[in-house]
């Protein structure tokens, strides 16, 4: 049970550049979440999803978007490329069987992202 | 969402109890409260949640007033292992869009 797992790593990308971030897990959750974290900020939520086929924005989806064709997996693209999403993003999924289990998420481990 | 206020940064020293307090003075009677765990370089890692009087685990325990307008994380014994940034999050159930603050950063000394 690998858990969420998340690639690359690192990534270097020059401006306008466009990428995709990986995650997938494999823990049978139905809700995935993507989050970015600035250094010594808290994280904030980019996109999130529900279900395979059901994505939402959260807080900060501006230059990014999602999709969700599986249960397992939930790429990230970032399209044009710029300095301000220089970040470390985090992948997170969580089970749906209970209200209270979207507050338990579980987190890959991350992915860091420079752009130049 | 109700805002939440952490201390910074806190040290300790191996063995004792650490005592980490978040204000959320606007908490909802519907909201939750959870605390989660990041060592440098990881994800967060989920610790407790509860609604109100006392709950614990094998990790920590979490202490919540009569009035739910704080919350005290316990961390029994610590260990230099502990050394990590440490959240406290409100909100509502089922609301996906959880608000992360800036965190209290614990430092364990030995």
């Amino acid at each position: 049970n690998a858990g969420v797992t998340q690639t690359p790593k690192f990534r270097i990308l020059k401006i306008g550049q466009s990428m995709t971030l990986q995650c997938t897990q494999d823990m049978n959750h139905n809700y995935m979440y993507w989050y970015r974290q600035d250094p010594g900020m808290g994280l904030k939520l980019i996109y999130y999803s529900v279900g395979a086929g059901i994505t939402d924005k959260g807080e900060v989806p501006n230059g990014y978007n999602v999709s969700r064709s599986t249960t397992e997996d939930f790429p990230l693209r970032l399209e044009l490329a710029a300095p301000s999403q220089t970040s470390v993003y985090f992948c997170a999924s969580s089970y749906s069987g209970t209200p209270l289990s979207v507050y338990e998420q579980y987190f890959g481990p991350g992915t860091r992202l420079t752009v130049t | 969402l109700a805002k939440t206020t952490q201390p910074i940064s806190m040290d300790s020293y191996e063995g004792q109890e650490v005592n980490i307090t978040c204000s959320h003075n606007n908490i909802a009677t519907n909201d939750y409260i959870t605390w989660y765990q990041q060592f440098p370089s990881q994800g967060p890692r989920f610790i407790i949640q509860g609604y109100k009087t006392k709950v614990t685990n094998e990790v920590a325990s979490l202490f919540i007033p009569a009035d739910r307008k704080s919350s005290t994380l316990s961390l029994p014994r610590v260990s230099l292992s502990d050394t990590a940034v440490y959240y406290c999050l409100v909100g509502p159930i089922s609301n996906y869009q959880l608000i992360w603050g800036a965190g209290t950063k614990l430092i364990i000394k030995p």
